[in-house]
């Protein structure tokens, strides 16, 4: 099964931007890498997701490699409501299709 | 719009017993996903349905299982629970499946407990 390898834990200040990093070596050519983040006592929710190119929506930015081996999510001004356990997760497309989520980054901010 | 809903919010069983798990996607969404959350762990896939049929399974034993009815909705069934079930149950809906990028929209869950 394809995965993905993030840190444990990472701490930012607040304001500051934070740069959360993903390898995901066994990835396929149609493989969507996805984020999400889970907040304390809450479901998963929703970040990004992209294919090739880097994106970048309301909440955060996408940095994908050009071998696609890694990424990075970037969230520029981190605040104390992004204190979440942030998810880097494979959309796996070829015959088996499902959402390979790994442990997760646990992102601390600090005021 | 209501977003995926889950039920019951708690459920207490005893080793030995069935539990039973619902989650009603959100409108339009035919695809649901049933996730196991251990405390303090990551998300461990364990179904997916899509159209009323099971599309996959993850790496859990039998007595896991689920079905997903005509208006989509989903139900997950964990036979002769034992202890290490004891987790949160988390269910969330897709509006796409093949060929797309498909953005999951989660629950809040349903948290079992096992005594």
């Amino acid at each position: 099964d394809a995965k993905t390898t993030q840190p444990n834990s990472m701490e930012s200040n607040e304001e500051e931007p934070v740069h959360l990093p993903c390898n995901h070596s066994t990835i396929s050519g149609t493989d969507y890498i996805h984020w999400y983040r889970q907040l304390p006592s809450q479901g998963p929710e929703y970040v990004i997701h992209g294919l090739t190119s880097n994106v970048n929506n309301r909440m955060a930015s996408l940095a994908i490699a050009e071998d696609r081996k890694s990424s990075t999510l970037i969230l520029h001004r981190a605040t104390l409501r992004d204190a979440a356990v942030y998810y880097c997760i494979l959309r796996v497309s070829s015959g088996t299709y499902k959402y390979i989520f790994g442990t997760g980054t646990r992102l601390k901010v600090l005021a | 719009e209501a977003g995926v809903t889950q039920s019951p919010t708690h459920l207490i069983k005893t080793r030995g017993q069935q539990a039973t798990l619902r989650c009603s996607p959100i409108s339009g969404h035919t695809s649901v996903y049933w996730y196991q959350q251990a405390l303090g762990l990551g998300l461990q896939f364990l179904l997916w349905y899509d159209e009323g049929e099971e599309r996959n399974r993850g790496n859990f034993p039998p007595r896991f299982s689920g079905r997903q009815f005509p208006n989509y909705s989903s139900e997950l069934n964990v036979n002769a629970l034992e202890l290490e079930d004891s987790a949160l149950y988390l269910c969330a809906s897709s509006s796409s499946s093949w060929g797309q990028a498909g953005e999951l929209f989660f629950g809040e869950g349903s948290r079992l407990t096992v005594l």
